[in-house]
């Protein structure tokens, strides 16, 4: 069971808007920034957001991040079937110690 | 170009030691925090231990504290994560990451391809 919650799945059409949540709490995402990162299995993760809602270059804007409280959300636009990955939310979690992710989100472009 | 290749995975019995290696290349490897992340097979990412720049500084997971001890060598820009008592739980795809660490700000800005280590009789 993770610290920050994901919903395991969601999908939509190409050419179509998705949203990713996740949901954590003031040991965590309310009081730090989230991160968000795009993995296809057995390959290396990249990230695609952070500080919230700051894209590294290369990331196209169709990737956003914003974060309000302790819930987070990862917005992607103009969905492309190369797009179909896990998503992970990130962050420090200050009553652990620890570096917290999300469970991941598999995302299918229909 | 920035890269991490990661080195060292395998096959070993529970109760056994590996090490991992991790090699930097294409960026200033003293000025940053490393880390290791890792997935089991059907799971998601779990984060493992970070150092900082120095070595002054080590975090683990609870679940590897006291097994596993994360170390670099700055001059040979490389990082390592040695692993011992290991259990069959520890299998799993083992990532060398980058990690930037600022005020309330923590994230892995790049990521190796990752090396399997399997723990079973």
């Amino acid at each position: 069971q993770s610290v920050l919650t994901q919903p395991p799945s969601v999908s939509a059409a190409p050419g179509q808007k998705v949203t990713i949540s996740c949901s954590g709490s003031s040991s965590n995402l309310g009081n730090n920034y989230v991160s968000w990162y795009l993995h296809l299995p057995g390959t290396a993760p990249k990230l695609l957001i952070y500080d919230n809602n700051k894209r590294p270059s290369g990331i196209p804007d169709r990737f956003s991040g914003s974060k309000s409280g302790t819930s987070a959300t990862l917005g992607i636009t103009g969905l492309q079937t190369g797009d179909e990955a896990d998503y992970y939310c990130g962050t420090w979690d200050s009553s652990l110690s620890a570096v917290v992710f999300g469970g991941g989100t598999k995302l299918t472009v229909l | 170009e920035a890269q991490l290749v990661e080195s060292g995975g395998g096959l070993v019995q529970p109760g056994g030691s590996l090490r991992l290696s991790c090699a930097a290349s294409g960026f200033t490897f003293n000025t940053y925090w490393m880390s290791w992340v890792r997935q089991a097979p059907g799971k998601g990412l779990e984060w493992v231990a970070n150092m900082r720049q120095d070595g002054s500084e080590k975090l683990y997971m609870d679940s590897v504290k006291g097994r596993f001890t994360i170390s670099r060598d700055n001059s040979k820009n490389s990082t390592y994560l040695q692993m011992s008592y290991l259990r069959a739980e520890d299998t799993a795809l083992y990532y060398c990451a980058r990690f930037r660490r600022y005020l309330s700000s923590w994230y892995f800005d790049l990521w190796g391809q990752g090396t399997l280590v399997t723990v079973s009789s």
